[in-house]
């Protein structure tokens, strides 16, 4: 069966502090991969996505940037947090090229300070 | 312009009452359609997916769709406090979620 990973669970970082937040999948090949941001009381927005190595695309002009080093491998990143940058992380993976539907990781909750 | 729209909520019945949960969107050619429940502090969890018009049963959940009328909506049956959570409606290939809608189950 498939399982998504993410780390870390929570992390406090100061403003201007660089970030670096992973997520892998296990038990499925050439997922469509996804990060999203929620902020406290509100809905998900749509961060980047990636349908393979290397491919991504960026829902929202911010200071965060992803990558996807490996087939199941996806990194969110930034050079200079952000206040605003607070809020719960989540990746999600998807079956490549299908309508069906997407499965969540587990979070990472950012405090900036 | 957002994609899909939820009613925010709050929204309350009391335990083994039906809660209705609504959902527009957007997108004339969005061919998939998905509710999530999120607990506080948890990440969403899925619930129903629907592709065709008409409703779709899976134990106490109901889904509907209308792809005429761009509306899709979840029933829940027998509610329950467990039940009280954040539902969220997603629609489309590029996954764009609602705000969700907040639903307490009173017991």
């Amino acid at each position: 069966s498939q399982t998504i990973h993410q780390w870390p669970a929570t992390l406090v970082q100061p403003v201007g502090s660089p970030l670096s937040l992973e997520c892998t999948v296990e038990g499925t090949s050439n997922p469509n991969l996804y990060w999203y941001r929620q902020a406290a009381g509100r809905g998900l927005q749509l961060l980047f996505y990636s349908v393979g190595i290397g491919q991504i695309s960026s829902e929202v002009p911010q200071n965060l940037s992803a990558s996807r080093p490996q087939d199941r491998q996806f990194i969110l990143s930034s050079k200079k947090l952000l206040l605003s940058d607070s809020g719960f992380y989540l990746c999600a993976w998807r079956a490549s090229g299908s309508l069906d539907e997407q499965y969540f990781g587990p979070g990472t909750r950012l405090t900036v300070t | 312009q957002k994609e899909v729209e939820q009613n925010s909520g709050p929204l309350s019945v009391p335990e083994g009452a039906i809660a209705s949960l609504n959902c527009t969107y957007s997108d004339r050619g969005s061919q998939s359609f998905f509710w999530y429940r999120q607990y506080s502090g948890k990440s969403p969890e899925l619930i129903m997916s629907i592709y065709s018009n008409g409703d779709k049963e899976d134990g106490r959940f109901t889904a509907q769709l209308n792809k005429a009328s761009q509306y899709v909506s979840l029933l829940i049956r027998d509610s329950q406090p467990s039940d009280s959570a954040t539902y969220l409606c997603a629609a489309g290939h590029q996954f764009y979620f609602g705000t969700g809608t907040s639903l307490t189950v009173i017991p």
